[in-house]
């Protein structure tokens, strides 16, 4: 069974970069589409953005500016950056895998990693 | 983009059956059929319900299903039990620009 664990600091300061890692278990990370999700304390979910096991990416427009995922296939590993945060940045970070292979839905999940923005 | 509209609430008695509703756009819930749903519990991360509208995942009940008209998506859930008290969302592919977006959210108690 696939188990995805996120890794990082759990504070950033507003200016600077709030970087993640998702360790992917139980199964290789090739041929799947890796997606990064949060929610802000009491809201609802926001999609970041995915890469695919070759590279590819997407990102969700609102973030796209500030946001690069990428993917480390030798470590079973992807990770996000987000540069440049603020307060409305302050969430619980999930990393997700596609259900399917070209699945548009996101069948497992990281247990979340709760990043505050402060000073 | 914004998000999807969901009724902030529905409850049901043990057994009963109640409906979520997922209103979109025919750029997103009207215009592909990757519709999927998540049920959330406090301090959890999201579980995977249905995908593509109306699929079940492998260990989801049958009491759960899924089906859209128009641009409105719907979530019922048959014969509610008290560990269906959560928080569902919906979440619809919006075409290659915006890709995803989810619905606002809805909580589901058990009376």
């Amino acid at each position: 069974q696939v188990q995805l664990q996120e890794s990082g600091p759990g504070l950033v300061k507003p200016s600077e970069t709030l970087s993640l890692t998702c360790s992917v278990s139980g199964g290789s990370i090739n041929n799947y589409y890796w997606s990064w999700i949060r929610q802000p304390p009491g809201k609802g979910l926001e999609w970041i953005g995915f890469i695919f096991y070759s590279g590819t990416t997407n990102y969700n427009p609102s973030l796209k500016s500030r946001v690069t995922i990428s993917i480390d296939t030798s470590k079973n590993q992807f990770s996000l950056k987000l540069n440049s945060v603020t307060a409305a940045d302050t969430a619980v970070y999930y990393c997700a895998r596609s259900y399917i292979v070209a699945s548009s839905s996101w069948g497992y999940w990281g247990q979340g990693t709760l990043v505050t923005v402060s000073s | 983009q914004s998000a999807l509209t969901q009724p902030r609430s529905v409850s049901g008695s043990p057994g009963q059956s109640v409906t979520i509703s997922c209103t979109g756009t025919s750029s997103d819930v009207g215009g592909y059929n990757y519709v999927s749903w998540y049920q959330q519990h406090p301090g959890k991360a999201p579980k995977l319900m249905i995908y593509d509208v109306s699929k079940r995942p492998s260990g989801v009940p049958d009491r759960f299903s899924g089906s859209k008209s128009g641009d409105t998506a719907s979530l019922t859930i048959s014969g509610l039990q008290a560990e269906d008290e959560a928080d569902y969302y919906c979440c619809s592919y919006a075409g290659s620009y915006t890709f995803y977006v989810f619905g606002t959210g809805t909580e589901v108690t058990v009376l």
